[in-house]
């Protein structure tokens, strides 16, 4: 089955630096890759996501990058904002089946 | 509100009792899924169903545990004789038939004792 890794676990950076969480998967017939914001007590909510035709999206400070060979994608936060702080997920999906990584907890500190 | 829902939002109930919790998918979506999320891990993918059908099953999901989605809209999530590992959130999502994006409810928080 499919296995993701996600790092780091935690982030902390200053208001208005750069944020970069990574994940790597294992089944290459996964072919989406959505990341989810998740806010204490809350659901998750989609914030961005990735084909498996796509190198690159970006979404005004949002962006995600690909790399099919290698198996790993990556979440690029620009400019961050305290509200930004919450857990991050990433998964790999294949139609019917997502698989997630365990989080990356983001603190923005002001 | 036109997302998804889940009710109850919350259940506490004691060891060896059988629990169920449905869950309302957005009106047009053919695709339901069931996971499972427990404390500082990402959701735990269940089960998922395009319209009525159950097309796949994780093989985590003990015979305990049995889902149905029985007119192809609302599902249900039964747990019998739970046990205090099953204490977690558990997370519906539906998406279009041919669509990825998969919408998140808000979840039910069940706590055995």
């Amino acid at each position: 089955g499919e296995n993701v890794e996600q790092h780091p676990s935690t982030l902390s950076v200053q208001e208005g630096d750069s944020a970069v969480i990574k994940c790597t998967y294992s089944d290459s017939a996964s072919n989406y890759f959505p990341w989810y914001k998740q806010e204490l007590g809350k659901r998750p909510q989609l914030i961005i996501d990735i084909r498996s035709n796509v190198g690159e999206k970006k979404d005004q400070r949002i962006a995600v990058t690909l790399n099919k060979t290698a198996k790993h994608f990556s979440l690029h936060i620009t400019e961050t904002q305290p509200e930004d702080s919450a857990v991050y997920f990433c998964a790999a999906s294949t139609p019917g089946k997502s698989t997630f990584g365990d989080g990356t907890t983001l603190t923005v500190k002001p | 509100d036109t997302g998804v829902s889940q009710d109850p939002r919350h259940k506490i109930t004691k060891r060896g009792q059988n629990v169920t919790f449905r869950c309302d998918p957005i009106s047009e979506h053919n695709r339901l899924y069931w996971y499972r999320q427990t404390l500082g891990q990402g959701p735990e993918f269940l089960t998922y169903f395009q319209n009525e059908a159950q097309l796949e099953k994780s093989r985590l999901l003990s015979d305990r545990f049995s889902a149905e989605r029985p007119k192809g809209s609302f599902s249900t999530l039964e747990i019998q004789r739970t046990e205090q590992g099953d204490s977690a959130m558990y997370l519906c999502a539906s998406s279009l038939l041919g669509g990825d994006e998969q919408y998140f409810g808000p979840g039910t928080r069940l706590t055995v004792t």
